[in-house]
């Protein structure tokens, strides 16, 4: 079965401090995989997506993320944070035949300014 | 201004009666899609439709129903056999349920069962 896995469910950085959010998924497919973010009172957005091609994509505000299929990963970074940042993070799977996204638990992030 | 719009934006009822939940989109797709998200359990699918007249159920359809006779409509309804109906509702929607498209999210519906 297809499930995602983000393994930080609450981090606290300071500003300009680097990002990294772990996520894993298994699925024995062509993976189709996101990252979406919910900033505090505000819709659910995509920051980037992965389909095929360079396994390194980067996306809005800063953000990129590397698809590694050995290690069935697709980890967000971001070398610098700022205050701003501060939202709920949650990767997600496409399902290629229905098109509904698997997401994962999801990943407060707090910057302290 | 396209997008998907949900409504209201918080509900509230008593514990037994059945709530419709709305969401609308004017992006002309033809995938929309209902989540729910609870803390500490990202969002999980309740019901997907692919196309208009049609739809199936996601991972916790039980206890819920849709209807799509309209394209741009995709009404939710928490019925009372839902144990545990309070949560934030997610509408989305995509250009087709296939390919390479992602999925754009509404505002979302808080409800609250007492």
């Amino acid at each position: 079965a297809q499930s995602v896995s983000q393994h930080n469910h609450h981090v606290i950085l300071s500003e300009a401090a680097s990002l990294e959010l772990g996520c894993n998924y298994s699925y024995g497919g062509t993976v189709n995989l996101f990252w979406y973010v919910q900033y505090p009172g505000q819709h659910l957005q995509l920051l980037l997506k992965y389909f095929s091609g360079d396994p390194l994509v980067k996306g809005i505000k800063g953000f990129e993320a590397e698809f590694i299929k050995s290690k069935f990963s697709f980890n967000l970074r971001k070398p610098s944070v700022q205050w701003s940042d501060t939202a709920e993070y949650f990767c997600a799977l496409k399902d290629p035949n229905t098109g509904k996204l698997i997401f994962g638990q999801g990943t407060t992030l707090q910057v302290k300014p | 201004d396209g997008g998907i719009t949900q409504s209201p934006k918080y509900l509230f009822r008593k514990e037994g009666q059945n709530v419709t939940l709305s969401c609308e989109q004017n992006l002309n797709h033809d995938a929309m899609y209902w989540y729910r998200q609870d803390p500490g359990q990202g969002l999980r699918l309740i019901y997907y439709s692919q196309i208009v007249n049609d739809f199936q159920k996601g991972d916790i359809a039980e206890g819920y129903s849709v209807s799509r006779e309209k394209k741009e409509s995709f009404p939710l309804t928490v019925t009372s056999a839902q144990k545990n109906p309070t949560a934030f509702y997610l509408c989305a929607s995509s250009v087709a349920s296939g390919g390479s498209y992602e999925q754009y999210f509404g505002p979302g519906t808080r409800l609250t069962v007492t």
